[in-house]
């Protein structure tokens, strides 16, 4: 059963730092694309951050601003996103999502219960 | 504002058709697969569509989803109150490279 729980979110003052963890379990995590998607209060769905399998990258620029290092270990079973220099428009929840293959793309199959991050002074 | 437009609510009463569009562009929608995610309050989002008009295991053939160039459709026939929930769509962008998710649509049983 594909188990996917995050933790490290808190309450941080604007330019602080946090660094999330979502640990993974009930599937080979190695083979699997891996993503942050973040949820501001009352707000929608906002994807963050990829990382394929060999440890590669992608993110979304307008939302990481070279402010967040999203990461894995595949010995661990476990994804990261460091965030850095907060900002109060980063208060959310923030969910990992496990991402499968279909064609040239793909579907966010499972999802973690999220954790939230308030940036707050 | 959100890259793929949804309207921000919809709503049915019990065992009406509803549903609910997803609007894009050729280097999103035009081009690529489109997911449908449903939110409860409080809760994870969950898989309810992929591929366009695929349904994961377990989610009722009462869910169909659709795509027509730049724009894709999830309908819900036989609505029940426990369909009341947050649904969004979501595509991979060519241009942004990088996923994109449509704003979310309230539905509402009434």
């Amino acid at each position: 059963q594909v188990h996917l729980v995050e933790s490290g979110g808190g309450v941080v003052q604007p330019g602080g730092s946090l660094r999330l963890s979502c640990a993974a379990s009930g599937f080979s995590f190695s083979v699997y694309d891996m993503h942050w998607v973040r949820q501001a209060p009352g707000k929608g769905l906002e994807w963050v951050a990829l990382t394929w399998p060999d440890g590669t990258t992608q993110d979304n620029i307008d939302v990481v601003k070279g402010r967040f290092t999203v990461t894995r270990d595949n010995s661990k079973d476990t994804l990261y996103l460091q965030m850095n220099d907060l900002g109060v428009e980063d208060t959310a929840v923030y969910y990992c999502a496990r991402a499968s293959n279909y064609g040239i793309s793909g579907f966010h199959d499972y999802w973690g219960q999220g954790t939230l991050v308030a940036v707050s002074s | 504002q959100s890259v793929l437009t949804q309207p921000p609510s919809a709503s049915g009463t019990p065992g009406q058709t509803v549903t609910i569009s997803c609007s894009g562009t050729n280097s999103n929608i035009g081009s690529n697969i489109v997911n449908w995610y449903h939110q409860l309050p409080g809760a994870a989002p969950k898989l309810l569509m992929y591929g366009d008009d695929q349904r994961p295991s377990g989610v009722p053939d009462r869910f169909s989803g659709s795509k027509s160039g730049t724009s894709a459709s999830l309908a819900i026939s036989g609505l029940q109150s426990d369909d009341e929930a947050d649904y969004y769509c979501a595509a991979w962008d060519a241009n942004l490279e990088g996923w994109v998710f449509g704003g979310g649509t309230k539905l509402t049983v009434l």
